[in-house]
């Protein structure tokens, strides 16, 4: 599975947009990008995936480059509650669903 | 629909001692899966079931480690025995199907201490 990379941390305000990028240069085709989060003390939240277009549920949006090399996921009004460890996994579609967590982005949503 | 359950959820205990961790996963879930998560070294998959089948066990630390999972609602994770670098969180997690394209839902965890 491709690799990926994120900004260990970054800031937000309560009620902007938060943009996490991820890159994943290495991405094979028959990969998926996923995205979860950990709020602090609990177990990691599912919020979205996709594999080639960009995709919008009703927690975020997620933005992947035309050569899929990158992506963003976009928490389109953060809130307090949003504070949390984003993790960008990528998975290859066939596989047997092991996902690799890295590091992830701290993400603090400040009022 | 009640989520992963886990128990207990906070267990505290002496090392060599066994400690038992109790998953009951998402009704209708055929995949569950088990990770540990620590300070230095992350969340990291353990081992993985397909069916009440294991399916890969190469993260198991070593052998003081087991897990079973006798039917479609339950499975556990063993220590024995059990000793102070054992201590972290561990999480399991169901999905429907065994494919990277499957969303995995985890449970609150199990907060381990081996005094």
């Amino acid at each position: 599975d491709a690799k990926t990379t994120q900004p260990p941390s970054m800031d937000c305000a309560e009620g902007r947009a938060a943009n996490l990028p991820c890159n994943h240069s290495t991405i094979s085709g028959n990969e998926y990008v996923y995205w979860y989060r950990q709020i602090h003390s609990q177990g990691p939240q599912y919020i979205i995936h996709g594999l080639k277009n960009n995709e919008t549920n009703e927690m975020a949006s997620l933005i992947i480059t035309e050569d899929r090399k990158s992506s963003t996921l976009i928490l389109p009004h953060a809130t307090l509650r949003d504070t949390a460890v984003y993790y960008c996994i990528v998975i290859l579609t066939d596989s047997w669903g092991k996902l690799q967590f890295g590091a992830g982005t701290q993400v603090v949503v400040t009022p | 629909d009640a989520g992963v359950i886990q128990s207990p959820r906070h267990e505290v205990t002496e090392m060599g001692q066994e400690v038992t961790l109790r998953c009951k996963p998402i009704s209708g879930h055929n995949s569950l899966f088990w990770y540990r998560q620590t300070m230095m070294r992350g969340l990291e998959l353990l081992i993985y079931f397909n069916n009440n089948v294991p399916i890969d066990d190469s993260g198991m630390p070593e052998d003081r480690f087991s897990a079973k999972m006798p039917n479609a609602s339950f499975s556990t994770l063993k220590i024995q025995p059990s000793e102070p670098r054992d201590s972290a969180v561990y999480f399991c997690a169901s999905s429907l199907r065994l494919a990277g394209s499957e969303t995995q839902y985890f449970g609150p965890g199990t907060r381990l201490l081996v005094l």
